[in-house]
């Protein structure tokens, strides 16, 4: 069965501190893993998006590494902000890109 | 980045009625929409796939007598919630895939969100 697992549930870090979410997945066949940034009330948009010979990719504050050996991928924030405060939701896609596995997400705060 | 709209944002109506959600990409023709539902604290969970010209596919549990789903265009797809119940409430989340992304690229954009509430 297809699964994506974020660690930890939720976080509150200050503003101006770095942190880092995790996410390990076991889905197959594996076309590419995203993180979202979901406020609340609001749909998820889009951070990042990586294929399996993608080890890192960066979208300004936010830095995703992938793992595909290990399954493993992690979303680095840094330089946290008020405005980071959200949900971020690992996703992995199969199929195309047509079947979407979605994590629990890691209830992020920052708080001054 | 592709922009799919929702519509309306928010809806309250009594038990019983019909509620309708409409899912439509901006600037770009979807073959196909999905419908998403989540509940508070919880993950995004699909509902069903809707291709343009065809009838929806439901996943395992989702009642489809309940949820109408009509892809009538490439660029708008409705979700009816019939005879809505309070159980019914909840955030649902359209997503448009854009066939010209290929399998490498982001293919699935998200709406913003239909906040329903039945009272």
């Amino acid at each position: 069965k297809n699964q994506v697992e974020q660690s930890p549930q939720s976080l509150i870090i200050l503003e101006g501190k770095n942190c880092t979410l995790q996410c390990n997945y076991t889905v197959s066949p594996f076309s590419n893993l995203r993180w979202y940034k979901q406020d609340t009330g609001r749909g998820p948009v889009s951070l990042t998006i990586m294929t399996f010979s993608e080890n890192t990719k960066s979208n300004g504050r936010y830095t995703a590494t992938l793992d595909a050996d290990t399954k493993q991928s992690s979303l680095h924030i840094t330089a946290s902000q008020l405005s980071d405060s959200a949900s971020y939701i690992c996703v992995v896609s199969s199929g195309g890109g047509n079947k979407l596995t979605f994590g629990t997400g890691t209830q992020l705060k920052v708080e001054l | 980045g592709a922009v799919v709209s929702q519509h309306p944002s928010r809806v309250i109506c009594k038990s019983g009625t019909s509620v309708k959600i409409e899912c439509r990409s901006l600037d770009f023709q979807a073959t196909t929409m999905f419908w998403y539902r989540q509940f508070p604290k919880q993950s995004l969970m699909l509902m069903a796939t809707s291709n343009e010209g065809s009838k929806a596919t439901y996943e395992q549990g989702v009642e489809k007598d309940k949820f109408l789903i009509n892809h009538a265009s490439l660029t708008l797809s409705t979700l009816t919630v019939t005879s809505a119940h309070p159980e019914d409430s909840s955030f649902y989340i359209c997503s448009a895939r854009d066939p010209m992304a290929g399998a490498w690229g982001e293919t699935q954009y998200f709406g913003p969100g239909t906040r329903l509430l039945v009272l």
